[in-house]
């Protein structure tokens, strides 16, 4: 069963707007984290941001922040003030307690930031 | 640049062959994994070494192998290679075996004609 569904193949966002990219888990692990990576089209895949099941505050790295609703098991990513070179795909991941740090990860969302 | 090195960074080669792909962590990472990604499975977990150990395995066929030495670089040995293989095959590491990030490298592309 898939473990991280990413719905949203693909989305259009006009510079400094905020985007939304959706992101839910599916796990039975008390403990666990959820990464957010970029990979623009040169292929390389960058961390963005991290949230543990038992963190209380919601994550924020800079312009990325993560909502975590842990109830509904969502971890969406926040971007705000996009930006032209924000445009790329974004991979939602998982690490669950038993798993030695293997990260599961969703099919992606495509992102175009449009002047 | 996230201090994974990854070589080489595109290899073409025909089908039945046989191909090592190389990784250094970052300095100092003991954890290494091996991630593929391809078009129709997106992104898999493939292997996990931490210092010298394999510690966790994936959906990595038997006819791929991979190893961690002891100055911990990594490789990862494809053999009789199917046109399905081709694909990003991206390394990473991280200090300990379940840190908060995991650093990627910036992959090996394989061609199978």
């Amino acid at each position: 069963a898939q473990k991280i569904t990413q719905t949203q193949p693909g989305m259009f966002v006009q510079e400094k707007e905020a985007v939304t990219l959706d992101c839910t888990y599916d796990t039975s692990d008390q403990s666990y984290g959820l990464f957010w990576y970029k990979q623009p089209s040169s292929g390389e895949m960058i961390f963005l941001i991290y949230q543990g099941s038992y963190d209380e505050q919601n994550a924020t790295e800079g312009r990325y922040s993560l909502n975590f609703q842990k109830a509904r098991k969502s971890a969406n990513l926040v971007i705000s003030a996009s930006q032209l070179g924000d445009s790329a795909m974004y991979f939602c991941a998982m690490r669950e307690a038993d798993s030695w740090g293997k990260l599961q990860f969703g099919a992606g969302t495509q992102v175009v930031v449009t002047p | 640049d996230s201090g994974v090195t990854q070589t080489p960074k595109h290899l073409i080669t025909a089908t039945g062959q046989r191909v090592t792909l190389r990784c250094s962590p970052r300095s100092g990472d003991l954890s290494v994994y091996w991630y593929q990604q391809s078009l129709d499975q997106g992104l898999q977990f493939l292997i996990q070494y931490y210092n010298g150990e394999e510690r966790a395995k994936g959906n990595i066929l038997e006819r791929f192998s991979a190893q961690q030495f002891p100055d911990l670089h990594s490789e990862l040995n494809l053999s009789s290679l199917e046109l399905g293989d081709s694909a990003l095959y991206f390394c990473a590491s991280s200090p300990r075996l379940a840190h908060n990030e995991q650093f990627f490298g910036p992959g090996t592309r394989l061609t199978v004609l």
